[in-house]
Order: C-alpha cells, then sequence, then structure tokens
C-alpha cells in the first residue's frame, strides 16, 4: 500500500529564512504526489504536484519541492519565509485500487510556525 | 465563490442520532471525494463517486455510515446512531476527473457527538 510519512510535527523557522518540511513516500510504482495547506477553520488548499519530469516542481505562494526517488522524498521549500505562511502542512499521495478507483493517502501533517 | 461549500459548518449531536451533512461540489467536477479527519490528524478517506456512482467505500468505518450522490451532484454522508468516536471533521472535495487532477477541498463539518 502507498503511505507518506511527515517526520516532523512542527517546523519553527525565522521569517525569512529559507524553510523546509520534510515528508518521504513509500510506493509500489511511480510516485503522484502533493502538498496541500490548511488554515485554521478553512478546507485544505492544493499546492503543487509532482506527476512526472523534472524533479524540482514549483506551487503556489513561492513554495517548491523537490522529487528525490533515490531518497524516496518530497520535501515541500521556500526560499524566505513569511509570517503568513503558519499553517499546517500535509503531503498526500495517489492510491490507485485493484478496482482502478484512486483517493489520496495523507500524511499526519507538519505545523509551520514562522516568526517575526 | 464557485469552491466547494458544506454544510453545516458545526454540528452537535447526541450519542445515538442520525445526523446529515451535506456537500456542493465545484460545479462540472466529476469526483467526489469524503474524507474523516481526526484532531491532529491527516484526512483519512471514507469514499469515493465518480458522477453518481460510488466507485470506492472501502474507508467507511461501519454500516453506520453512508454516503450517496443520486444526481452526480450534491453528496450526502450519512450517520446513524452516532458515537463519540465519530467526533471529526468531515471534508469532502471534489475534483475534474482523472488520476492526475488536484482535488479542491472544503471547508469541512466540525461533527461532535456527545
Amino acid at each position: 500500500a502507498q503511505s507518506v510519512a511527515q517526520p516532523e510535527d512542527q517546523v519553527n523557522v525565522a521569517e525569512g529564512n529559507p524553510l523546509t518540511v520534510k515528508c518521504t513516500y513509500s510506493v509500489s510504482g511511480n510516485p503522484y504526489l502533493f502538498w496541500y495547506v490548511q488554515y485554521p477553520n478553512r478546507g485544505l488548499q492544493f499546492l503543487l504536484k509532482y506527476i512526472t519530469g523534472d524533479n524540482l516542481v514549483k506551487g503556489s505562494y513561492g513554495f517548491e519541492a523537490e522529487f528525490n526517488k533515490s531518497q524516496t522524498s518530497f520535501h515541500l521549500k521556500k526560499p524566505s519565509a513569511l509570517v503568513s505562511d503558519s499553517a499546517l502542512y500535509f503531503c498526500a499521495v495517489r492510491d490507485i485500487s485493484t478496482s482502478g478507483t484512486y483517493k489520496y493517502i495523507f500524511g499526519t501533517g507538519t505545523r509551520l510556525k514562522v516568526l517575526a | 465563490g464557485a469552491g466547494v461549500s458544506q454544510s453545516p459548518r458545526y454540528k452537535v449531536a447526541k450519542r445515538g442520532q442520525d445526523v446529515a451533512l451535506r456537500c456542493d461540489p465545484i460545479s462540472g467536477h466529476v469526483s467526489l471525494f469524503w474524507y474523516q479527519q481526526a484532531l491532529g490528524q491527516g484526512p483519512e478517506f471514507l469514499t469515493y463517486f465518480q458522477n453518481e456512482a460510488q466507485l470506492d467505500k472501502s474507508g467507511l468505518p461501519s454500516d453506520r455510515f453512508f454516503a450517496e450522490r443520486p444526481e452526480g451532484s450534491v453528496s450526502t454522508l450519512k450517520i446513524q446512531r452516532t458515537q463519540q468516536e465519530d467526533s471529526a471533521v468531515y471534508l469532502c472535495a471534489s475534483s475534474l476527473g482523472g488520476f492526475n487532477n488536484e482535488q479542491f477541498f472544503g471547508p469541512g463539518t466540525r461533527l461532535t457527538v456527545l
């Protein structure tokens, strides 16, 4: 079965510094990976996805993620953090059942706190 | 806006009551998903519709949970005889369909069972 792991419950970073939120995956076949962000009392918002192609994927709000096949990782990054980036971040992998239907498998989430 | 909407946003139920949670997906979105998000956890898949067909209900935790999407648009998640362990945020998501398209999530319904 497909799975993702987010090893850090919380990440603290100073405003203006680069940030990294970690995600590792375990899949059979080619991984289809996603990052979502969740702000308080709001639904999850799509940030970016990796399907195929370039290992560096650029997404919304200046975020990017690097797909690393040898390390089975898909870390989320941003060169310069903003206080407004403080939120809960979820990594997800697409899973396809034997019947051909698909769903997302989410990690447990990482809370990012950007300090002014 | 034209996003996914869910109602009610908050629901308090006494143990044993039945509840119905509604999801209005983005117009034209073929795929619709329901997830359950417990406090401090990531969303967990419950069920998936393609148009009106429920193609996967493997995530429904018990036969007290039932979902429908009779006309391929609005969906309702029903929980019968609610239990305290059903307390969670229930998220609905829709997508254009196809395996590569991202899902658009609603704000969720927070269910509290007393």
